[in-house]
C-alpha cells in the first residue's frame, strides 16, 4: 500500500520569508498527488494537484509544488508567505481506484 | 461549487450512548468518505462508500460502522461511543470518475464523548 511520509510536523517562518513544506511518497507505479490546506476550525480544501504533463504545478495563491519521481517527492514551496497562510497542510497520494492516503500533517505557523 | 454539509460541527455525547454523524453532499457524487482527524496522526480512513447501500472499510473501521441509503447522504455510526473516539470527525465526497478528481471535504465535527 502506498504512504506518505510529511517530515515536518511544525514549520516556522518569519512573514515574507520562503518555505518548503517536504512530503514524500512510497510508490512504483503512476499517482496522482495532492495537496490540502486546513485553515483553523475548517474543514480541509485543495490547494493543488499533480495529475500528469508539467511536474510544476501552482495553486492561485502562489504555493507551487514539483513532482520529481526519482526521489518520489511532492514538495510544497512558497517564496514569500503570509500571516494568513498560517495553518495545516496536508499531502496526499491517490493511486488508481483507490483512496486518498494522506500523510500526518505539516502546521506552517507564520509570525510577524 | 461542491458543497458537503456535515450536520454538527460540535457534539457532546456520553460514554455508551449511539451517535449518528451525517453527511450530505449536493453534486451526485458516487463515492463518500469518512474520515477522522486527531493530533499528529492526520486523516485515517474510517470507511467509504462508492454507491449506494454499499460500503467498505477504512483503515480504522473498528467501533463504527455506516449507512448509505441515499446517494447524498452518508452517515457514520458509533454503536456505543467510548472516550477513546474523541475526535474530529470529517466527510468527503467526490465523483465516481475521473480517477484523477480530487475529494470535496464538509467542515468537519469536532466530537467529544465524556
Amino acid at each position: 500500500a502506498q504512504s506518505v511520509t510529511q517530515l515536518d510536523s511544525q514549520v516556522p517562518v518569519f512573514e515574507e520569508a520562503p518555505v518548503e513544506l517536504r512530503c514524500n511518497y512510497s510508490s512504483s507505479v503512476s499517482v496522482y498527488l495532492f495537496w490540502y490546506v486546513q485553515y483553523p476550525n475548517q474543514g480541509l480544501q485543495l490547494l493543488l494537484k499533480y495529475l500528469s504533463g508539467s511536474t510544476l504545478v501552482e495553486s492561485i495563491n502562489g504555493f507551487e509544488a514539483e513532482f520529481n519521481k526519482s526521489q518520489t517527492s511532492f514538495h510544497l514551496r512558497k517564496p514569500s508567505v503570509h500571516i494568513s497562510d498560517t495553518a495545516e497542510y496536508f499531502c496526499a497520494v491517490k493511486k488508481g481506484y483507490s483512496t486518498l492516503t494522506f500523510g500526518k500533517g505539516t502546521m506552517l505557523l507564520v509570525s510577524p | 461549487d461542491v458543497k458537503v454539509t456535515q450536520s454538527s460541527r460540535y457534539l457532546v455525547k456520553r460514554t455508551g450512548e449511539k451517535v449518528f454523524l451525517e453527511c450530505v453532499q449536493d453534486m451526485d457524487h458516487e463515492n463518500m468518505f469518512w474520515y477522522r482527524q486527531d493530533p499528529g496522526l492526520g486523516l485515517r480512513l474510517i470507511y467509504f462508500s462508492y454507491d449506494v447501500k454499499m460500503k467498505e472499510k477504512g483503515d480504522i473501521p473498528e467501533g463504527y460502522s455506516v449507512s448509505r441509503e441515499k446517494k447524498e447522504r452518508f452517515s457514520l455510526i458509533l454503536e456505543s461511543a467510548s472516550t477513546n473516539q474523541t475526535s474530529m470527525y470529517l466527510c468527503a465526497s467526490r465523483p465516481g470518475t475521473p480517477l484523477s478528481t480530487e475529494a470535496f471535504f464538509g467542515q468537519g465535527t469536532r466530537l467529544t464523548v465524556v
